[in-house]
């Protein structure tokens, strides 16, 4: 079942801008992940942002979590045409059981234009 | 170097004709996973594992079967490929048992069944 949602599915910017991309989901979670993926290569870990932490940096990242809207933001300052890539969010659920399962979302495909 | 490797990275196979995937971590990483992608769903999990001899079932399990007899292996294996499952796959380890840190990927393996 897909948890995470991304929007928009696309987004196309300058180079220079900031891009922020969306991620929706539907149950509680132990913890949200952002991952990178460079067309049709392996996907690279981003952020990781764990349930009771509402804000993280990393570089010319920003990564927000709101628990009681089940929404966060991926926040790319500065663009570059490297960046062009696709952005996945993916939960990881809150489970009594144990959390051993990654739930991937759809992905926004970001273009930065040079 | 630490790293996720997969083989092969290019398939073409026929209709019935059983094959596997090997994927293999040199991080003694506890768990491992494996996914599908496809276009318009992302990446769907196909099995996951948290620990030598302990499997269990992801979101898309059918059609296919894995095994980890050793830390480092995870295969998948399809026993009777079918064209529905042609697709992009991935392998996918992390430190601890849970999914509470960071999934380290490997390049992808393309398969193309006829």
């Amino acid at each position: 079942s897909q948890q995470g949602e991304e929007d928009p599915q696309a987004l196309s910017i300058q180079e220079g801008e900031n891009a922020t991309m969306n991620c929706s989901y539907k149950t509680s979670i132990n913890n949200l992940q952002w991952y990178r993926q460079n067309s049709g290569r392996g996907l690279v870990h981003l952020i990781l942002i764990r349930s009771n932490e509402r804000e993280k940096h990393s570089g010319r990242l920003r990564v927000t979590l709101d628990t009681s809207k089940k929404s966060s933001s991926l926040l790319i300052t500065a663009s570059r045409a490297a960046d062009t890539a696709s952005y996945f969010c993916a939960t990881v659920p809150d489970s009594g059981a144990g959390s051993y399962q990654l739930t991937f979302g759809k992905g926004t495909k970001l273009s930065v234009i040079p | 170097e630490a790293q996720v490797t997969q083989n092969p990275r290019y398939l073409i196979t026929v209709t019935g004709k059983k094959l596997t995937v090997t994927c293999s971590q040199n991080m003694n990483h506890e768990y491992m996973s494996w996914y599908r992608q496809d276009p318009g769903l992302g990446l769907r999990q196909i099995y996951y594992s948290m620990n030598v001899e302990v499997t269990d079932k992801g979101d898309v399990p059918e059609g296919y079967k894995v095994s980890r007899k050793e830390k480092r292996n995870f295969p998948l294996i399809l026993e009777s490929p079918s064209p529905n499952q042609t697709s992009l796959y991935f392998c996918a380890s992390s430190l601890s048992q849970q999914v509470t840190d960071t999934q380290y990927f490997g390049p992808g393996t393309r398969l193309t069944v006829l």
